[in-house]
Parts: C-alpha cells; structure tokens; sequence
C-alpha cells in the first residue's frame, strides 16, 4: 500500500480482556518498529523487527505485551489482561532497509488503545 | 541511555512569522541521526528533516531548517514563513548510528499554534 496502514484506529476493552493490534507496513520495507504513546507524551519504543526476526524487544513493559511478524510483513501486537495504564495510541512504523540507518521510518495513524 | 529534552512544551506564532522550536540531547556516541517529526491531530508521525552528526552543514527541507551543534548536544528546528498548516506537535528524535539499534528516541515534544 501507499503507507503503513494499522487497525482499528480505535479500541475500547474492558481491564482484563486481551487485545490485538494490527500493522500492514509498506510494501517491500524490512523494518517494522512498534511505539507506545502516552497522552501529551512523545512515543516510546517497544519492539523492533528485521524481516520476521525480532531483534529487540527491550521496550516491552511487561511479559503481557507480545508482538510477531511471522512472514515478514505484517505485524501484530497483542496485549494480554489488560490494565488501565496501557491505554495510549500504539504507532507502528516501517523503514526500507536496515542496513542504511538513516533511511526515515515511515508511520501510521495509529491505534487508540482505551481500557476501562 | 539516550535522551532527547524539548523544553518548550508549547509556542506560538504568528502566520509569515518565524519561530524556533529548541532540543537537545545527552549521547556518548559520536556518530548518530537526529530527525523532527511532525503530528497533527490525526496521529500520524510526519518527518519534516533530518541531520547526520558527521555533517557540519546544517539541514534544510523548504522552509524548514535545522541549526546543529554537536558540541552542545543542540538541534534547534527554524520554521520560516509560519503557516496554519504547521500548527502541530513537534517532537525531536535521535537514532544511533550503531549496527542493530535502530529505534527512535523521542522527546516529549512541542505544541505550536499558529495565529492568523
């Protein structure tokens, strides 16, 4: 597609319930990054991915997050039993090459994470 | 760890005017990419430029410039021209140039208003 596209662009779950983001990146880029954004804060990273490898997952908060990228494309983040402070807008983002770092990556619209 | 500081969290200026939105960082590597994004309302992350540190030619991408001091870890962005358009968070990022550490640090950011 034209860009990195994520769904849904909102989600509503109950403190407790599982949730499943999704990130369909640009066609053809190796990179696939996954950010938290708290209200009225800058994003924060969470995971990182080249091809299907997940290189770094430093930024995951807890054992609840979990993302993969089986065939090398789109990506998922799942977060199991929700909590109240996960609510932020997950940006997913995508880059051509990893091997010429200053290429920029390119973001989504995010989702809108709230959990009641 | 690296960090990005954006100690304005707000501007203003007045549309033809200019303003300068001011970062800096703390790193102990030498080599790495600085970069200012742009989000309006609808989430989604745009780059408006980027800096190489082993550039000294300060950055420029229409009517928006950078002013880099490596030295004092400094990398102000210049909007020339201020148009409603611009109005927006803008946040400061770094990257390490080190094989394997791709992801972005942010800072918290910096709304701008533009008055007509």
């Amino acid at each position: 597609g034209a860009g990195v596209s994520q769904s849904p662009r909102y989600k509503v779950a109950k403190r407790g319930q599982d949730v499943a983001l999704r990130c369909d990146p640009i066609s053809g880029h190796v990179s696939l990054f996954w950010y938290q954004q708290a209200l009225g804060q800058g994003p924060e990273f969470l995971t990182y991915f080249q091809n299907e490898a997940q290189l770094d997952k430093s930024g995951l908060p807890s054992d609840r997050f979990f993302a993969e990228r089986p065939e090398g494309s789109v990506s998922t983040l799942k977060i199991q039993r929700t909590q109240q402070e996960d609510s932020a807008v997950y940006l997913c983002a995508s880059s051509f090459d990893s091997g010429v770092s200053n290429q920029p990556q390119h973001f989504g619209d995010g989702t809108r994470l709230s959990i009641l | 760890a690296q960090t990005v500081t954006q100690s304005q969290p707000e501007m203003s200026v007045q549309e033809a005017e200019t303003v300068t939105l001011s970062c800096t960082y703390d790193t102990s590597e030498s080599d790495y990419y600085l970069f200012w994004y742009k989000q309006p309302p609808s989430r989604q992350m745009i780059l408006v430029i980027r800096q190489e540190a082993y550039k000294q030619q300060n950055a420029t991408e229409n009517r928006f410039s950078v002013n880099f001091q490596k030295a004092a870890k400094s990398f102000s962005l210049k909007i020339s021209d201020s148009q409603l358009g611009d109005a927006a968070m803008y946040f400061c990022a770094y990257r390490s140039a080190q094989g394997g550490s791709e992801k972005l640090v942010f800072g918290k950011g910096t709304k701008l208003t533009v008055n007509p």
